[in-house]
């Protein structure tokens, strides 16, 4: 069965553009979660979704933002990117059970120059 | 706030030989889920094994096990008969409350390097 699927691979973008990045879970999967990796601050939990719904966030801006589909793809969202968002963006699924493993994709390297 | 540690940025091992990774954490809670992952250069996080902190029988997987010590919050990895193929990033992480294991708090991580 297909793994998490994150699009694009790479992206490189300019200060003050937004960007959209993309998280296919695995087929039967209704949890997404989204994680920041960074030299500095390491890996930190942004949001999570399940059945369209977001149910937790992390500690980060209004800037970033999440959606998730019927599909239970989802959507991540950061608006006004700045130089510090640069980072490593992976995202995970679930079935969304209490107790459940967590399903890595391979991310999404952003640059903001 | 919860807070995991890693203690050792580096580590290098020959091949075939045992190495332990640490790891400690901060929790009030009584029950909870403790995870290795490992990231090798492609990205991507793969689980290497996880705890139940309800559970005393430390978790194994083929050469991988843990030893979990639930007062002292403490959960080493062990690796035997290390491979080329275990060199990686690995990173110590524990479950939400409650079990939302969905929103981890991870370690800074270790990078592992085996030897030939």
């Amino acid at each position: 069965k297909a793994g998490v699927t994150q699009t694009p691979r790479y992206l490189i973008k300019t200060r003050g553009q937004q960007v959209t990045l993309s998280c296919s879970p695995i087929s039967g999967h209704r949890s997404v979660s989204w994680y920041q990796q960074t030299p500095g601050q390491g890996l930190q939990f942004l949001f999570e979704y399940f059945s369209e719904t977001q149910r937790n966030k992390g500690n980060f801006p209004g800037r970033f933002s999440g959606r998730q589909f019927s599909n239970s793809r989802s959507e991540m969202n950061v608006s006004t990117l700045e130089l510090g968002d640069s980072a490593l963006y992976l995202c995970a699924s679930s079935l969304g059970q209490r107790n459940e493993k967590l399903f890595f994709g391979s991310g999404t390297q952003l640059s903001v120059l | 706030a919860q807070t995991v540690t890693q203690s050792q940025p580096e580590m290098s091992v020959q091949e075939a030989e045992t190495v332990t990774l640490s790891c400690t954490y901060d929790t009030s809670e009584n029950n909870y889920y403790l995870f290795w992952y490992k990231q090798p250069p492609s990205r991507q996080m793969i689980l290497v094994i996880r705890q139940e902190a309800y559970k005393q029988q430390n978790a194994t997987e083929n050469r991988f096990s843990v030893n979990f010590q639930k007062a002292a919050k403490s959960f080493s990895l062990k690796i035997s008969d290390s491979q080329l193929g275990d060199t990686a990033m690995y990173f110590c992480a524990k479950g939400g409350s409650g079990g939302s294991n969905y929103k981890l708090t991870f370690g800074k991580g270790t990078l592992l390097t085996v030897n030939p």
